[in-house]
């Protein structure tokens, strides 16, 4: 069973960026891909985007595109979420999850993000 | 992007009862494969999400036999036969016929 272990909470500034590691172990890194989704104070579940590190190709939400990038290195079987431009809308814990063999089928324990100046 | 709606938002259990969650979606889930990518997540209270069924009436590695899910095309549901204290929590539906989208959430309590 694969586990994910995410980057400690931060706090970031208004317009500025983030960038939240997800560390994979437990399963072969190139045979699962990595989805990030965040879940803002006391809401539901969005789906951000996601990479699949064998291929390297990634997507996203269309209301993340531009601002959100996906990056996976093998070498150390870790993940990354950058977004930037950030605002106090962003605050949310974020959480990354595997597809190993169903979607989302093992989750980070979530990295708080808060945007405030 | 297909939108999950899910019904109640609210619930609230006496043990051992019974529990039923609606989940309906604005387009059908039913891909060309002939799979529907319909799926359900419990996140307990202070944790991470968690798989329990998938393609809409596989029930995850681990879970309890008392959550079943059915339903096809665009209407779903969730049952817990007998509610435990254990149970409690915030269910999500979620669809990946398309670019993944989750219900509101439904809040499970034990009365």
């Amino acid at each position: 069973q694969v586990q994910l272990v995410q980057s400690g909470p931060v706090v970031k500034k208004p317009g500025s960026s983030v960038r939240v590691s997800c560390k994979a172990s437990g399963g072969t890194f190139n045979s699962f891909s990595i989805s990030w989704v965040r879940q803002a104070p006391g809401q539901g579940l969005e789906w951000i985007g996601g990479i699949i590190p064998f291929f390297g190709t990634s997507n996203s939400a269309q209301s993340y595109q531009g601002r959100a990038t996906f990056t996976a290195d093998e070498s150390t079987t870790t993940a990354y979420m950058e977004l930037t431009s950030l605002k106090s809308e962003d605050t949310a814990l974020y959480f990354c999850a595997s597809h190993f063999t169903q979607p989302f089928d093992a989750w980070g324990q979530g990295t708080m993000v808060t945007v405030s100046s | 992007d297909i939108v999950m709606t899910q019904t109640p938002l609210s619930l609230s259990v006496i043990p051992g009862q019974a529990a039923s969650i609606s989940c309906k979606s604005s387009q059908s889930l039913l891909y060309s494969d002939g799979k529907t990518y319909l799926y359900w997540y419990l996140q307990k209270p202070g944790q991470s999400p968690q798989l329990l069924i998938y393609e809409v009436s596989n029930r995850f590695s681990g879970v309890p036999d008392r959550f079943s899910g059915s339903g096809s095309g665009t209407d779903f549901t969730l049952k817990i036969s007998r509610v435990e204290a254990e149970d409690v929590g915030v269910y999500f539906c979620m669809q990946n016929a398309q670019l993944p989208t989750f219900g509101q959430g439904t809040k499970v309590e034990i009365k």
